[in-house]
């Protein structure tokens, strides 16, 4: 079974700082999605950064980038630049490739804090 | 992006009765819609895969006779939290897939048995 391991269950970060959420994940696949999923105090799901496994160019989204090392299975985000609103819980995410029923497994979550 | 809609934003009933929770694509066929649980301060846990014309595939754990979910159509999904308890008191999130890379998740319910 496919598990996602966020190992920092709180993180603090100063606005204009740059901040690195990790994240790894075991699975024997060998095409799948990971995300990287903002939550803030509205819980609305935010999707942050999507990137396919086949592809070996790191996916960035403006302030935010990832640093994605398949073999070892490692898929942290980079923030730059934090700002006030970039203050959530962080989830890590794994889907496998294939097909739409395939579920989303979820890591257990960061939660940033940015400090003024 | 696609949009999916969920209602109602929050719900308060009493012991013993049931509420129903729905998501809806708006722009968009889903034939595959999620069903998710989450505690105060912890993960997204899934509780069941909602098909499209079949019967719901649930996690291990998760009591389908409580937890009815229907899927009828291409653009919903409900979910029904029958004889209802305090311990069912969660935030509910659902989310629809138009692709293997694309998942988007409607703004929950959150459910307050008293």
């Amino acid at each position: 079974a496919q598990t996602v391991t966020q190992s920092q269950p709180e993180m603090s970060v100063q606005e204009a700082e740059t901040v690195t959420l990790s994240c790894t994940y075991d699975t024997s696949e060998s095409d799948y999605y990971l995300f990287w999923y903002k939550q803030p105090p509205s819980r609305q799901m935010i999707l942050v950064i999507r990137q396919e496994a086949y592809k070996q160019q790191n996916a960035t989204e403006n302030r935010f980038s990832v640093n994605f090392q398949k073999a070892a299975k490692s898929f942290s985000l980079k923030i730059s630049d934090s700002q006030l609103g970039d203050a959530a819980m962080y989830f890590c995410a794994y889907r496998r490739s294939g097909g739409s029923n395939y579920k989303l497994t979820f890591g257990k979550g960061t939660l940033l804090t940015v400090n003024p | 992006g696609a949009v999916v809609s969920q209602h109602p934003s929050w719900v308060i009933c009493k012991s013993g009765t049931s509420v129903k929770i729905e998501c809806r694509s708006l722009d968009f066929q889903a034939t595959t819609m999620f069903w998710y649980r989450q505690f105060p301060k912890q993960s997204l846990m899934l509780m069941a895969t909602s098909n499209e014309g079949s019967k719901a595939t649930y996690e291990q754990g998760v009591e389908k006779d409580k937890f009815l979910i229907n899927h009828a159509s291409l653009t919903l999904s409900t979910l029904t939290v029958t004889s209802a308890h305090p311990e069912d008191s969660s935030f509910y999130i659902c989310s629809a897939s138009t692709g293997p890379g694309k998942l988007f998740f409607g703004s929950g319910t959150q459910l307050s048995v008293l």
